[in-house]
């Protein structure tokens, strides 16, 4: 079983849905958690991140944190044709060791 | 701000030669900077973590001998993939991270190698 499970996809949904992204993992000593946007042929880029349990949110992408179900959720409202990319869950232990371990990726396509 | 830069983005080179990618931190002074590779439709593997002025840490199953890291400078990493082989080509990647904004690593563009 690898650590962090993300399906991948893809995922098509017409432009200004709501899109659901979902990471789980099975350690339980993740702390931080990221959400990384990569286009084809492109380095990531990160979107946002977490620290431990609760959502956060920036203009129109939230993370959810549910530590206790070792689930993470980002959602994009009024999805764009310009958000089609693969989306990178990331977690890492602490603030020390810096080491990410990623999913798989989940490509999403927004259809106009 | 933030930004990585990569060179080359892509290369072609015959089976044998040696290949260096550098990896620059341009408006920052990365402390960390990390290589992964990333084969088509998968996702990032770790390849080896460098702390400027210190040895490179590899991951499991990568011969440090064939991915020779250099962390000069907090403002540059360097992956030389020794002795390339087909089984090599993949897409390189760096990320960089600075004292204090750990959490936070930013990645360059990435270097499509292909080994003929």
């Amino acid at each position: 079983q690898k650590e962090v499970e993300q399906d991948p996809g893809p995922l098509s949904v017409p432009e200004g849905a709501i899109v659901s992204l979902n990471c789980t993992y099975s350690n339980s000593a993740f702390q931080y958690f990221m959400w990384y946007r990569q286009y084809s042929r492109k380095g990531p880029e990160l979107l946002m991140y977490t620290y431990s349990s609760g959502n956060k949110e920036d203009g129109r992408f939230t993370a959810q944190v549910d530590k206790s179900s070792k689930y993470i959720s980002l959602f994009i409202r009024d999805s764009q044709p310009s958000d089609s990319a693969t989306y990178l869950c990331a977690m890492m232990y602490n603030n020390a060791g810096n080491m990410l371990t990623f999913g798989g990726g989940t490509r999403l396509m927004v259809k106009p | 701000g933030a930004v990585v830069s990569q060179h080359p983005s892509w290369v072609i080179c015959k089976s044998g030669t040696s290949v260096k990618i550098e990896c620059r931190s341009l408006d920052f002074q990365a402390t960390t900077m990390f290589w992964y590779r990333q084969f088509p439709k998968q996702s990032l593997m770790l390849m080896a973590t460098s702390n400027e002025g210190s040895k490179a840490t590899y991951e499991q199953g990568v011969e440090k001998d064939k991915f020779l890291i250099n962390h000069a400078s907090l403002t540059l990493s360097t992956l030389t993939v020794t002795s390339a082989h087909p089984e090599d080509s993949s897409f390189y990647i760096c990320s960089a991270s600075e004292g204090g904004r750990a959490v936070e690593q930013f990645f360059g563009p990435g270097t499509r190698l292909t080994v003929l």
